[in-house]
């Protein structure tokens, strides 16, 4: 199975401006999950969506969105951007089925983002 | 808040040596996973131990539970330089169990000399 991709890879943008981020889960993974990751404050859960559905949500302002389509591809979008939301965003995605036998999670290779 | 503290920060060795990293949390559990990362790329799911289990290999890796003690371990046979990496440990929490809501410690930075 082909595994998680992200595009881009790398984006600069600047203060102020908005970014879509992709993410291709692995084929028959319905969960896909974003992280952060920064040095300062490590990996941090941003949301989950579940067949078209936020399932869970973390800490983060509302500027931080994200949606999935029908088939299980995410995207995620920042507003108006900051300083401080340069990072690596991190997409995992896994079977994501309630009871079953534990929910490793499955990493794309990141977007780097640089806002300047 | 981070969930999990790992011990210690950072950590280097010869090849050949093992490597023990430890991660300790602050609420029950309903599984505890450990990643590797390289150098900021993607997390590579290494194992995953269950609040009912104490221990679990996989190859030349070993992890430990310590329910009682909120703390887990990760132990490293005979290390090589591709062992070279970051280690985090993952926790779920209580209602979101078996969902892609993990919480990461900070990580130990483990370099393997050759």
């Amino acid at each position: 199975k082909a595994g998680v991709t992200q595009t881009p890879r790398y984006l600069i943008k600047t203060r102020g401006q908005q970014v879509t981020l992709s993410c291709s889960p692995i084929s028959g993974h319905r969960s896909v999950s974003w992280y952060q990751q920064t040095p300062g404050q490590g990996l941090q859960f941003l949301f989950e969506y579940f067949s078209e559905t936020q399932r869970n949500k973390g800490n983060f302002p509302g500027r931080f969105s994200g949606r999935q389509f029908s088939n299980s591809r995410s995207e995620m979008n920042v507003s108006t951007l900051e300083l401080g939301d340069s990072a690596l965003y991190l997409c995992a995605s896994s079977s994501g089925l309630a009871g079953g036998p534990g929910n490793e999670q499955f990493f794309g290779p990141g977007t780097r983002l640089t806002v300047l | 808040s981070q969930q999990g503290e790992e011990d210690p920060q950072a950590l280097s060795i010869q090849e050949g040596e093992n490597a023990t990293m430890n991660c300790s949390y602050k609420t029950s559990i309903n599984n505890l996973q450990w990643y590797r990362q390289n150098s900021g790329r993607g997390l590579v799911h290494l194992i995953l131990i269950r609040s009912n289990e104490r221990e679990k290999h996989s190859g030349r890796l070993r992890v430990t539970l310590d329910t009682s003690k909120k703390s887990s371990s990760l132990l490293i046979t005979a290390s090589r330089a591709a062992d070279t990496a970051s280690y985090f440990c993952a926790t779920d929490l209580p209602g979101s169990s078996n969902t892609g809501k993990l919480i990461f410690g900070q990580g130990t930075t483990l370099q393997v000399k050759p």
